[in-house]
């Protein structure tokens, strides 16, 4: 089983719609959370870190489950410029940092 | 700009060529990473330095050869790579948890990476 796991899209919708994507980690030992976007042939750029009461920045909110062990990230009145692939990045860490990254769900928004 | 710089952001060898990929990173950071991702493929790490020791080599073969000669300098060095190594070669680094940095704060800044063609 993978450690993240991700629905990989495309998600395809209007500018303007909601759009909700999700992501579900194996370890029940994992740290810290993260949303990280990542533009064609671009390095990830951190979007948001994920709180336990969960956080939001402009149009993005961020929850996190972890008796579920599910993580999410709604984006609000998606604009053009959203269109990337969002990847769910986990940090299960113990002595040492140790991230692991989803495979990433893209998100196509079209005028 | 993220902090994390890297050199060369496109580099073409041949499988016989020797060639070294350089990540200086300018955020005061303690641990260091290699990452591959070939296209349309997730992210792979390669190799985690923390406290400028290698904690993590994950089944990497040996034509990679990591050097972390301090905490704000990591090196891939390459040699005799295969065509299916061609990919982009992405360098991060983070802040590992200490008394005053807990873990909740250690995001993970990446590079621009390397665009590695191998013929």
């Amino acid at each position: 089983r993978k450690e993240v796991e991700q629905d990989p899209g495309p998600f395809n919708v209007p500018e303007g719609a909601t759009v909700a994507f999700n992501c579900t980690y194996s370890n029940s030992a994992s740290q810290s959370f993260f949303w990280y976007r990542q533009d064609c042939r671009k390095e990830p750029k951190l979007l948001m870190s994920v709180y336990s009461s969960g956080n939001e920045d402009g149009r993005f909110t961020a929850q996190l489950n972890r008796a579920s062990q599910y993580i999410s990230l709604l984006i609000r009145d998606s604009k053009l410029s959203d269109s990337a692939t969002y990847l769910c990045v986990v940090n299960k860490g113990s002595n040492f940092n140790k991230f692991y990254f989803g495979s990433g769900t893209k998100l196509n928004v079209k005028p | 700009e993220t902090g994390v710089t890297q050199t060369p952001r496109h580099l073409v060898m041949g499988m016989t060529n020797k060639k070294s990929l350089k990540c200086e990173q300018h955020l005061g950071h303690n641990a260091m990473y290699w990452y591959k991702q070939s296209a349309k493929k997730p992210l792979e790490l390669m190799f985690v330095y923390s406290l400028e020791e290698r904690v993590e080599n994950n089944s990497v073969p040996s034509r990679f050869s990591p050097e972390c000669p301090n905490s704000s300098h990591l090196f891939l060095h390459l040699h005799t790579l295969q065509p299916e190594d061609s990919a982009l070669y992405l360098c991060a680094s983070s802040q590992e948890a200490t008394a005053g940095y807990p873990l909740s704060y250690n995001e993970q800044f990446f590079g621009p990476g390397t665009r590695l063609t191998v013929l």
